[in-house]
């Protein structure tokens, strides 16, 4: 049963840089089938895609993000990370990472949904 | 920027049918997927390519797309089955995740 769980820093502060990272179990990443993203949450709101990468290090990113936002992918730990740079208030939110699947590539989202998830985790941005 | 437009909530008896849609120019061209969400859980897929079901998914829960508009049927609700709904899809281009503002079912 495949298996994804977020860790990282619950608080960070405004202006610093959220760091998450996604660990995969009972699956391998370098599966040629599948993509890996991260979707956030924001308390008592809906859901919002940030982006997606395949194991080979291509990715795609949410626009009203992508200035923002770098996703990065460790083969070897089964691993792939978010960072989010210049975090104010409106970033606190739980984060899911989630296996990302249906695409016909990275860079397009037609099909796409999202299978597995984790437990997600609240991050929130506060002095 | 694009929009997946759902009604904020639904309501229905147990036994019921209840009938949550999900608009966008788009859904004419792409496929749409469907999330359930309860309290403090993370979604889970319900719905994939408009109108099939994952394995372990109850028969009562079923898809369908008409024009721009994609609808989630669940037949014969239950009680476990009150919680968030949102549709996702592409946007227009086909480029980027779109979700939809999300649909609180209550079972009355």
């Amino acid at each position: 049963q495949l298996q994804l769980q977020e860790s990282g820093p619950g608080l960070v502060k405004p202006s610093e840089t959220l760091s998450l990272t996604c660990t995969v179990s009972g699956g391998s990443i370098r599966s040629s089938s599948y993509n890996w993203g991260w979707i956030r949450q924001p308390p008592g709101k809906g859901l919002e895609w940030i982006g997606s990468i395949y194991y080979s290090g291509s990715a795609s990113y949410n626009p009203s993000l992508r200035s923002r936002v770098t996703i990065s992918v460790e083969t070897s730990k089964n691993q792939f990370s978010l960072k989010l740079t210049s975090v104010t208030a409106a970033d606190t939110a739980v984060y899911y990472c989630a296996r990302d699947v249906g695409r016909r590539a990275i860079y397009d989202s037609s099909g796409a949904h999202f299978d597995y998830w984790g437990q997600g985790t609240l991050v929130t941005v506060s002095s | 920027s694009y929009e997946l437009t759902q009604p904020p909530s639904v309501s229905v008896s147990p036994g019921q049918t209840a009938r949550i849609t999900c608009s966008g120019d788009a859904l004419a061209k792409l496929y749409a997927c469907w999330y359930q969400q309860k309290p403090g859980q993370a979604p889970v897929l319900v719905i994939y390519k408009d109108n099939e079901r994952p394995s372990g998914i109850p028969e009562r829960f079923s898809g369908s797309s008409s024009g721009t508009t994609v609808t989630l049927t669940i037949s014969g609700v239950q009680a476990e089955d009150e919680a968030d709904y949102y549709c996702q899809s592409a946007d227009s281009s086909g480029t980027s995740v779109v979700f939809g503002g999300g649909t609180k079912l209550t079972v009355l």
